[in-house]
């Protein structure tokens, strides 16, 4: 079947632009979470939510960053005013569990490579 | 601020060889201890884990061993081929639904 999605794959910004990443995820997954990987780094953890709710966004590194996932399937990685910092390869997951056992069981996307300039 | 220290950075083996990748972890939520693969432009995906239950665990080449009291736990990877080039990831649960990643270790196995 399918796996998880993400549009763009790439994409590049100018200083100062916004920017919004897509994440389709496999179907009827409850869990979708969001990481960001900078170069030659592991995956940070950013936001998690179960189906609509926004459970933790304790890794959003500033206020410019938003996500949404209005009907607990798609969901949007919103960055607004983008920064050179903010270049980095940006993740999604997602799980057909919800709680303890999301950890579990994550099936990541391809990512989508935001470069700003 | 929750860390796991992977070791080494990168990582060079002869094909046939024994791959040894090595990770510390400091106080986590509990004991799982997953190993991500990931390939060049795709997102990392699990290969193996371990639970508390016990101290190894194998699949096929993969072998996790789980060290509790020095908390550290490590992939061997056995026979390793040129298709297990990739960089590797060790992580830890930081809470019921956070994990945290180490910084990755880059495998490259010579033909």
């Amino acid at each position: 079947g399918a796996g998880v999605s993400q549009s763009p794959r790439y994409k590049v910004a100018k200083r100062g632009q916004d920017v919004a990443l897509r994440c389709d995820p496999i179907s009827g997954h409850v869990s979708l979470f969001w990481y960001q990987q900078a170069l030659g780094q592991g995956p940070e953890f950013l936001t998690y939510f179960q189906n609509e709710a926004q459970l933790d966004k304790s890794g959003l590194p500033s206020d410019r960053f938003f996500a949404e996932r209005p009907e607990g399937s798609v969901s949007t990685l919103k960055i607004q005013r983008t920064q050179q910092e903010d270049s980095a390869v940006y993740l999604c997951a997602s799980s057909p569990t919800n709680g303890l056992a999301t950890i579990y069981e994550q099936y990541f996307g391809p990512g989508t490579r935001l470069t700003v300039t | 601020q929750q860390q796991v220290k992977q070791s080494p950075q990168s990582l060079i083996v002869q094909k046939g060889g024994i791959s040894i990748i090595n990770c510390a972890y400091e106080n986590t939520a509990f004991d799982y201890f997953p190993w991500y693969q990931q390939f060049p432009g795709k997102g990392p995906a699990l290969l193996i884990a371990i639970r508390p239950d016990v101290s190894e665990k194998k699949e096929g080449r993969f072998t996790i061993s789980f060290n509790k009291s020095a908390k550290q736990f490590s992939l061997h990877i056995m026979d390793s081929q040129p298709g297990d080039s990739a960089t590797y990831f060790c992580a830890a649960p930081l809470t019921d639904d956070k994990i945290i990643f180490g910084k990755g270790t880059r495998l490259h196995i010579l033909p």
